[in-house]
């Protein structure tokens, strides 16, 4: 079973503006941590911003920040003020506490408009 | 801290010759990934270690992908015969374990099959 999911292929988002990218996740452990990590073109995985499963408030880091519903297993990330160096491909991931597998979803493309 | 090496970073070989990636990680850490991303897809785990056991690789073709940690550091991926169909990205990453550390990614191995 997909443990990420992740249904937006590619977004455009203009300039300055905001954007939200999904990601629901499935899992029976109580302990987890979610990231998400960005790809740009040049094909490194940067990591961008992290969620644990006992955390009560939503992560933020900067202009990102994890829009996290624990009782709807969704962690979305939310760029704000998008630059134009923020497109790129981004990826929702969660690590399990039982084995520590790190599982990716198929990533978002964001194409950030001038 | 020295990130997460790799090499080599670009490599183009003929179907049914064999190839070899090598992977060191940061220093410490002791849970170590291989992924294999192909293009405009997530990356897929293919193995993952446990300082230098094996502690999921479910997902390795075993009839030909085989990996090793060298004292729970180094790791080397091989692929023998390589198929058309390995064409692609295969990235390392490497974390101090636990489920609520990110996971740090090495540039990657592109891999050309022709």
């Amino acid at each position: 079973a997909q443990k990420i999911t992740q249904t937006q292929p590619g977004m455009f988002v203009q300039e300055k503006e905001a954007v939200t990218l999904d990601c629901t996740y499935d899992t029976s452990d109580p302990s987890y941590g979610l990231f998400w990590y960005k790809q740009p073109s040049s094909g490194e995985m940067i990591f961008l911003i992290y969620q644990g499963s006992y955390d009560q408030q939503n992560a933020t880091e900067g202009r990102y920040s994890l829009n996290f519903q624990k009782a709807r297993k969704s962690a979305n990330l939310v760029i704000s003020a998008s630059q134009l160096g923020d497109s790129a491909m981004y990826f929702c991931a969660m690590r399990e506490g039982g084995d520590y597998k790190l599982s990716f979803g198929a990533g978002t493309t964001v194409t950030v408009r001038a | 801290e020295a990130g997460v090496a790799q090499s080599p970073r670009y490599k183009i070989i003929e179907k049914r010759q064999s190839v070899a990636f090598w992977c060191n990680p940061i220093s410490g850490h002791a849970t170590l990934y291989w992924y294999q991303q192909i293009l405009g897809q997530g990356p897929k785990l293919l193995i993952q270690f446990q300082n230098n056991g094996v502690v999921d690789d479910s997902q390795l073709p075993k009839d030909r992908f085989s990996a090793e940690r060298l004292k729970g550091v180094d790791s080397t991926l091989k692929i023998q015969p390589a198929k058309l169909e390995d064409s692609a990205v295969y990235l390392c990453a490497s974390s101090v374990g636990g489920w609520n550390t990110e996971a740090f990614f090495g540039q990657g191995t592109r891999l050309t099959v022709v």
